[in-house]
This record gives structure tokens, C-alpha cells and sequence, in this order.
């Protein structure tokens, strides 16, 4: 009940593209729900979060949508760029603070 | 203002031995957690100090530990090393509790276990 199960786990897109990665949760307790981007030698950054109040959320070419009833949300980056090619992860928490994050997905955004 | 700072970048070390990694969280942050990276697990939760109490542990044996010092910056200790203790350890700090306040990480310390 405390998995967040994250896919694709690779994705390969056009310069231009959507790039869109799916999450779902079982743990209806979760009520924060961020997205990490870590590029290679880093560490995650946040890209973006949202909670469960909400039904989208979006900054610049990131969009979260957020399905409170299916216990899903999205990652959506609009008009993917080459410089977006890195890992992506979602989370989530609740009131424990742990953040539970989804197994990655590859991008790779083509020139 | 300076980012999450984690000493060292690479270490290696034997089996049966100890290592403590550092980190040295942003100013002003209160809230330092330590996470795990590895290609099969993924990332997982080590433990969350918070004005020097841990505060959240995750399914991590004992040999894992940590503190945190008045100064906000924390220490993480593994003892009797394994060789399924290589990983990526992460450490990220917050302004308040981590999880709902916004985890800003370091660039992590690979520990390399032989």
C-alpha cells in the first residue's frame, strides 16, 4: 500500500513532442505529491508538485494532472527539448513526511 | 545561498568495515532526511532528523544510523559494511519537516563496497 508504481520506465521522444509519464498510488493518506527530474552525477531536483485538491497544476512546459478518484496523476512536458533527457520520479508522502518515490523514467528527448 | 552540500563525492570501502558520510543541508534548513539510490531498489527513505531527533526511519537494518547536529548538518554512519550497501547515498534538507515542505538534495556520496 505504500508503493507508487511509476511507467513508463523508459521513453523516447521527438524535439517538439509530449513526453507524458503516468503514477499510481494505493494510499489514499497521500496528499503531496511532487516530481523529481535528476540528470546523471546529480541529485533530484523539483520539477513540480501538487495535492490532491487540485486536478492540474502546470509551470511553463510542465503539467501535473492529478485523478483523485482513480488515485493516478501524470507528468506532461509539453514541447520536449533535448535538455529535458533525464530521469524522472514521482512521490508521494503523507503526514509520516516519508516521500515514496516511483521507480524512474528514462527520457530521452531527440533532436 | 549555497546548495546541499555532501562530503565525500566517492568512497570505497571493504567489507566488514565503517563509513560515515556528511552533509551539510542549506542554510536556514531545519529538516535534514537521507535516501538511498540504487538501480534496483530505487530510491528509499533512510531516516529524517529534525533539531537533532530523528523523526522517521525507514525499513533500513540498524547498522544504518545518523545524527544531526545544532548546526542542522548531519552525519550518516553504516556500520559492517555489505557489498549490498553500494549505492547512491542522497541526502536532502528542507526549511520545515521533510516531505510536504519542498526536499532540496545534494549531489550524493557513491559508496562503492568491495
Amino acid at each position: 500500500q505504500q508503493q507508487v508504481k511509476q511507467s513508463p520506465q523508459s521513453l523516447i521522444v521527438q524535439k517538439g513532442g509530449i513526453s507524458i509519464i503516468n503514477c499510481a498510488y494505493e494510499n489514499t493518506a497521500f496528499d503531496y505529491f511532487p516530481w523529481y527530474q535528476q540528470f546523471p552525477g546529480k541529485g533530484p531536483a523539483l520539477l513540480i508538485a501538487i495535492r490532491p485538491d487540485v486536478s492540474e497544476k502546470k509551470e511553463g512546459r510542465f503539467t501535473i494532472s492529478f485523478n483523485k478518484s482513480a488515485k493516478q496523476f501524470s507528468l506532461h512536458i509539453m514541447d520536449s527539448q533535448p535538455g529535458d533527457s533525464a530521469t524522472y520520479f514521482c512521490a508521494a508522502t503523507d503526514s509520516s513526511y516519508k516521500l515514496i518515490f516511483g521507480s524512474g523514467t528514462r527520457l530521452l528527448v531527440r533532436p | 545561498k549555497a546548495g546541499v552540500t555532501q562530503t565525500p563525492r566517492y568512497l570505497i570501502k571493504t567489507r566488514g568495515q565503517q563509513v560515515t558520510l556528511s552533509c551539510s543541508p542549506i542554510s536556514g534548513h531545519r529538516s535534514v532526511s537521507w535516501y538511498q539510490q540504487t538501480p534496483g531498489q530505487g530510491l528509499q527513505f533512510l531516516f529524517e532528523y529534525f533539531s537533532e531527533t530523528q523523526r522517521n526511519k525507514g525499513n533500513f537494518p540498524g547498522r544504518f544510523s545518523g545524527r544531526q547536529f545544532s548546526n542542522s548538518r548531519s552525519e550518516m554512519n553504516v556500520s559492517t559494511l555489505e557489498l549490498g550497501d553500494s549505492a547512491l547515498y542522497l541526502c536532502a534538507s528542507s526549511l520545515d519537516r521533510g516531505g510536504n515542505s519542498p526536499l532540496h538534495f545534494g549531489n550524493g556520496t557513491r559508496l562503492t563496497v568491495t
